[in-house]
């Protein structure tokens, strides 16, 4: 059964960084793309960043670009998102998502449950 | 503003039929696969279709996709209660190198 259990989320003052992690079972995750997906409070999805099955190929959203770090252990069975200089708008349920194929482009099939970040003095 | 334009709201009568559209452009939906979400309230997004209009392992064949150039459709037949939730549209943006979602539309059985 793939499984997805994100951690790390939490308070945070604007300026601070956290890092979210994301252990992974169930699956080969060296096997699978793997992405970060944000809800603010009362929003709607918003794509944050991917990173492909090898490690070597990532990609970010403009809004965090510069700021945010995706990485993985697949020796460890870890997704980690850094992120640094967070901004109240940073506000928001981080998902965690398995991708269907190597690739970012490929759908999210599995999510976990989220982790709250909230960003403010 | 999100990429891909979606109805905020649509409702219908248990039994019934609904779609929801999702617009894009020729760098997301017209050049890539679409998938749709289905998020019930307090839960994670769960994937509803994937690849336009495959559905995948246990989502029964109430739920169709479909797409055309840079247009996408979610059809939802036989509408229940528990169909209530918050459906988005999601795909790859070619020139973003980015996902990109719509902004969702909340579906009411009335």
């Amino acid at each position: 059964e793939v499984q997805l259990l994100e951690s790390g989320g939490g308070l945070v003052q604007p300026g601070g960084s956290l890092r979210l992690s994301c252990a992974a079972s169930g699956f080969t995750l060296s096997s699978y793309a793997m992405s970060w997906v944000r809800q603010a409070p009362g929003k709607g999805l918003e794509w944050v960043s991917g990173i492909s099955g090898s490690g070597g190929s990532t990609n970010y959203a403009d809004s965090v670009k510069g700021r945010f770090t995706i990485s993985r252990d697949n020796s460890k069975n870890t997704v980690h998102l850094q992120m640094n200089s967070l901004r109240a708008e940073d506000t928001a349920v981080y998902y965690c998502a398995k991708r269907s194929g190597s690739y970012s482009s490929s759908s999210a099939d599995y999510w976990g449950q989220g982790t709250l970040v909230t960003v403010s003095s | 503003q999100s990429v891909l334009t979606q109805p905020p709201s649509v409702s219908a009568a248990p039994g019934q039929k609904v779609t929801i559209s999702c617009s894009g452009s020729s760098s997301n939906i017209g050049d890539n696969y679409v998938s749709w979400y289905q998020q019930l309230p307090g839960t994670a997004p769960k994937l509803l279709i994937y690849d336009n209009n495959k559905r995948p392992s246990g989502i029964p064949d109430r739920f169709s996709g479909s797409k055309s150039g840079t247009s996408a459709t979610l059809g939802i037949t036989g509408l229940q209660t528990g169909d209530e939730a918050d459906y988005y549209c999601g795909t790859w943006d070619s020139s973003l190198s980015a996902g990109v979602f719509g902004g969702g539309t909340k579906l009411t059985v009335l």
